[in-house]
């Protein structure tokens, strides 16, 4: 069964500094990645799909890769700003399992 | 247009009563399910429903029934509320092969 670890737990940053977040999974044979975004009691939203053919994926300053051999995708966010303060989420599903997710990173960007 | 659409948004009720949260996608999607998310904010998957079908049931107490009339529509009926009810509850929809998921904005349900 698919376990997905995120790793920092949490990460407080000042503006304008590169980042890097870190996912890794029990099951390697990884089918659909997706990050997501949560802001404080809002909903989920999607940032960016690797699918098991691809090794990577850009929006603007996100880029999101994708290592199948060893288990893990990182998502690397340019030039943070106050705006990408929010709880990361990256999850993996197939072909008959829904998406299963890691706990998230918090990240927090200080002006 | 919002594309998976979730009510109400928020709900606060005593233990034992029952209530029902809607869910509804306007995607064309035909795969829907509803997640859990805790007190410490870990999202889990409780049911997946595929063209108005179950097909995952993930260790929940049989006070949640899922209803799905058609495959835009997936809602949850909770009977007996208790006070470990609370949490943040998540519908949401993908299309054939899982490429990509859409979530609606949750139902923040506060059993007192």
């Amino acid at each position: 069964k698919q376990e997905v670890t995120q790793i920092p737990a949490a990460l407080s940053v000042p503006e304008g500094e590169n980042l890097v977040l870190n996912c890794s999974f029990t099951d390697s044979a990884i089918y659909n990645l997706q990050w997501f975004r949560q802001d404080p009691g809002k909903g989920l939203t999607s940032l960016l799909l690797i699918q098991s053919s691809q090794r990577e994926q850009t929006s603007g300053r996100l880029n999101a890769s994708l290592d199948k051999s060893s288990g893990r995708s990182t998502l690397y966010i340019a030039a943070s700003q106050p705006g990408d303060s929010a709880t990361y989420l990256c999850a993996d599903c197939d072909h008959n399992t829904p998406l299963v997710f890691g706990k998230g990173t918090r990240l927090s960007v200080i002006a | 247009d919002t594309a998976v659409s979730q009510t109400p948004k928020y709900l606060v009720t005593q233990m034992g009563n029952d209530k029902s949260i809607k869910c509804e996608q306007n995607l064309g999607h035909d795969t829907m399910y509803w997640y859990k998310q805790d007190s410490k904010k870990f999202l889990k998957i409780m049911f997946s429903y595929n063209n108005k079908e179950l097909i995952i049931n993930e260790t929940v107490p049989n006070r949640f029934s899922p209803k799905s009339p058609d495959k835009a529509h997936l809602n949850l009926h909770i009977n007996s509320l208790e006070l470990g009810d609370s949490a943040v509850y998540f519908c949401a929809s993908s299309p054939p092969g899982r490429y990509g998921y859409t979530f609606g904005s949750g139902t923040r349900l506060t059993v007192v």
